[in-house]
């Protein structure tokens, strides 16, 4: 199984700063990464898939990069919504998905 | 627009069997494949497996093999994930989410909650 590590596991931040979220996998997953937000009781939502490609209706501040075991999530200005947990999720082993543990931004 | 609705929350006592629906709108429900993900209480996120609408194929968690089954009724655009016996460890929200391309999920239900209690 590819294990997905996230850090850190909080990140505060203040409105209108940049975050910057890591997830590293166990092997290399080439570009097959994904990132979601979920928000208290709420489902998640998908934010970037391929590594780096934005899903419908993504504001332009989401960027995810990297390939391989290297992934990156940035939030460019975070605003008041974007308070919320991040999962990475690698689908290269397919059928065998795996999510990281999740990364909670809170306000600093 | 695509909305994926679930059935209500479920209480259920251990060893017995849960099956939750999704009922798709908004697209074209066998062009896309549907997979279902859990989450116990203040856990992350866990794949549990995934089903073709257009054929039917299964894919399963491999920890899940042999207790849960995973089909679609096409005249409804409906799919079901159904758990047996169950356990203590399977309470959590269950999620159905159609599959943008293998593996990914762009949209999700609303989640069903569902309690393995004595």
């Amino acid at each position: 199984e590819i294990v997905m590590t996230q850090s850190p596991a909080t990140l505060s931040v203040s409105p209108g700063e940049r975050a910057t979220l890591s997830c590293r996998a166990s092997q290399s997953v080439s570009s097959n990464l994904a990132w979601y937000q979920q928000k208290p009781g709420q489902a998640p939502r998908l934010l970037i898939y391929g590594a780096s490609t934005r899903a419908t209706g993504i504001p332009a501040r989401f960027s995810g990069s990297g390939s391989g075991t290297e992934f990156t999530l940035t939030i460019s200005s975070l605003q008041s919504e974007d308070f919320a947990v991040y999962y990475c999720q690698q689908y290269n082993n397919w059928p065998r998905l795996t999510f990281g543990g999740g990364t909670k931004v809170e306000i600093k | 627009q695509v909305q994926l609705v679930q059935s209500g929350a479920e209480v259920k006592k251990p060893g017995a069997s849960v099956k939750v629906s999704c009922k798709a709108s908004g697209y074209t429900f066998t062009s896309y494949g549907i997979s279902w993900v859990r989450q116990a209480p203040g856990q992350g996120l866990e794949w549990m497996g995934w089903i073709s609408a257009y054929n039917g194929n299964t894919n399963y968690a491999q920890k899940l093999q042999g207790r849960v089954t995973m089909t679609t009724d096409t005249s409804t655009s409906t799919a079901y994930m159904e758990l047996r016996s169950l356990r203590s460890d399977d309470t959590a929200v269950y999620y159905c989410a159609r599959v943008l391309v293998v593996g990914v999920a762009d949209y999700w239900g609303q989640g069903t909650l569902v309690t393995v209690s004595s």
